[in-house]
């Protein structure tokens, strides 16, 4: 079974704190995502990578940046958290090659900011 | 550019009803589609996918969809509800030109007992 774990389930900061979510999958695939889901947006793509130390910004990047270093793991990190970053935060990871590869979600991590 | 639209953000079913939830796609390739469910507080699960070949879909816990490129649909059914059904529903696309899914923007499932 493939299998995606996200570090936290849930988590409160406080405004201006630096966070780091992490996400780490276990199939040896190449791509990985991460998305914010708010009610009624659905999911927006923040960024994603398609190899190692690569990245390419989603359609909301701005606030956030990504850390590659092993190919298992994807970091998201939020540089200075503000309340408007308050989500839910799920990481997805897929093979490379053709959109026919299903991305395969984390449980998400539920982010509070105050 | 791709985009998905799922009309009707909420969708209520009498159990043992004809469960339909639908999606309508954009795309100027021929796209790869999928549906997947969210249980409350947990990641996305894969329901089925279409990629090429029959245009009707199986997937798991009963459920089907048919790709129909006339209308640029992909509807989610299942013949008859069940309480267990009742979660979040997305409809994603994505083409070949890389792995990006556009995701639309959920259909809330309750089934009424």
């Amino acid at each position: 079974d493939v299998k995606v774990t996200q570090s936290s389930r849930y988590l409160v900061k406080r405004t201006g704190e630096k966070v780091f979510l992490e996400c780490v999958q276990d199939m040896d695939h190449e791509n990985m995502f991460w998305y914010r889901q708010d009610p009624g947006l659905g999911l927006r793509l923040i960024y994603f990578s398609y190899d190692v130390k690569m990245k390419e910004k989603g359609d909301i990047p701005e606030g956030y940046s990504v850390s590659r270093e092993k190919k298992e793991r994807f970091s998201l990190i939020l540089e200075s958290a503000s309340t408007n970053q308050t989500s839910m935060y799920l990481c997805a990871s897929s093979a490379s090659g053709t959109g026919s590869y299903e991305q395969y979600f984390g449980p998400g991590t539920r982010l509070t900011v105050t | 550019a791709q985009s998905v639209t799922q009309l009707g953000s909420h969708v209520s079913v009498s159990e043992g009803a004809l469960v339909l939830l639908r999606c309508n796609y954009s795309s100027s390739v021929p796209p790869y589609l999928f549906w997947y469910v969210q249980y409350p507080n947990q990641g996305l699960q894969l329901l089925l996918k279409y990629t090429t070949g029959a245009t009707l879909v199986k997937g798991i816990n009963g459920f089907e969809a048919e790709f129909k490129k006339s209308e640029t649909s992909f509807h989610l059914t299942k013949p008859s509800a069940h309480m267990s059904d009742a979660a979040e529903y997305f409809c994603a696309v994505s083409v070949d030109t890389g792995n990006q899914f556009y995701f639309g923007t959920g259909t809330s499932l309750t089934v009424i007992p």
